[in-house]
């Protein structure tokens, strides 16, 4: 059975780095294919792709987020993180990982995890 | 970037009748492409991919067919546990791009 679930802080001040962490099982990102991206969505709008690892740490970047964001896996612990330098409130959104279906070339969401919210204020 | 665009924004719909989603891409996304749906409160969940290929475990009456630019997911009856939020979803980008239309509110009329 595959889940995933995200953790991090619930509130971050402007100018904050925030590092969130998606713990998946059953699934591991050392078999050849396996992909893990990071999406969010502000309230009430629409998801917004942020970053994608694979197996072979390759990694890639929304073009309008990529100087902001840096994402890593720990295969031993079954995570990915994710930080986002410089935080502002309109990066209040509920932010979510997901498992890129084990489809030859596909890039699209079999599994996601239930999201956590982050609010950005001082 | 590719931009999608889905129509309408809202669509209201009686229980047992069909619905009719639409998704637009700004260039050809050949048939690289998702649908979700998303209750309040809950994460996306697959409904298609490939355009027309149903996830497993999703109601036959859930359908998507198109290919190229325009694309369309068809639910023949529905029923209540259908009225949602609907968003497609390109996969076409190399490096990849990923990009979400805005999303279709599907409401009981």
């Amino acid at each position: 059975q595959v889940t995933l679930k995200e953790s991090g802080p619930a509130l971050v001040k402007p100018t904050q780095t925030l590092t969130l962490t998606c713990t998946f099982s059953g699934f591991s990102l050392s078999t050849s294919g396996m992909r893990v991206s990071w999406i969010r969505q502000p309230p009430g709008k629409a998801l917004e792709w942020l970053a994608r690892i694979d197996w072979d740490d390759d990694n890639f970047y929304s073009t309008s987020l990529k100087t902001r964001l840096t994402i890593s896996k720990d295969t031993s612990k079954n995570q990915v993180v994710l930080t986002m330098t410089n935080m502002d409130p309109v990066d209040t959104a509920t932010y979510y990982c997901a498992r890129i279906a084990l489809h030859g070339g596909s890039n699209y969401f079999d599994y996601w995890g239930q999201g956590t919210l982050v609010t950005v204020s001082s | 970037e590719i931009v999608m665009t889905q129509s309408p924004a809202t669509l209201s719909v009686s229980p047992g009748e069909r619905a009719t989603l639409s998704c637009r891409a700004s260039q050809s996304v050949s048939s690289n492409l998702a649908w979700y749906q998303q209750k309040p409160g809950q994460a996306p969940r697959l409904l298609i991919y490939g355009a027309s290929t149903r996830a497993t475990g999703i109601p036959a009456r859930f359908s998507g067919s198109g290919s190229g630019t325009e694309f369309t997911l068809t639910i023949s009856s529905l029923q209540s546990e259908d009225f949602a939020v609907y968003y497609c979803q390109q996969y076409n980008n190399w490096p990849p791009e990923i990009t979400f239309g805005q999303g279709t509110r599907l409401e009981i009329k």
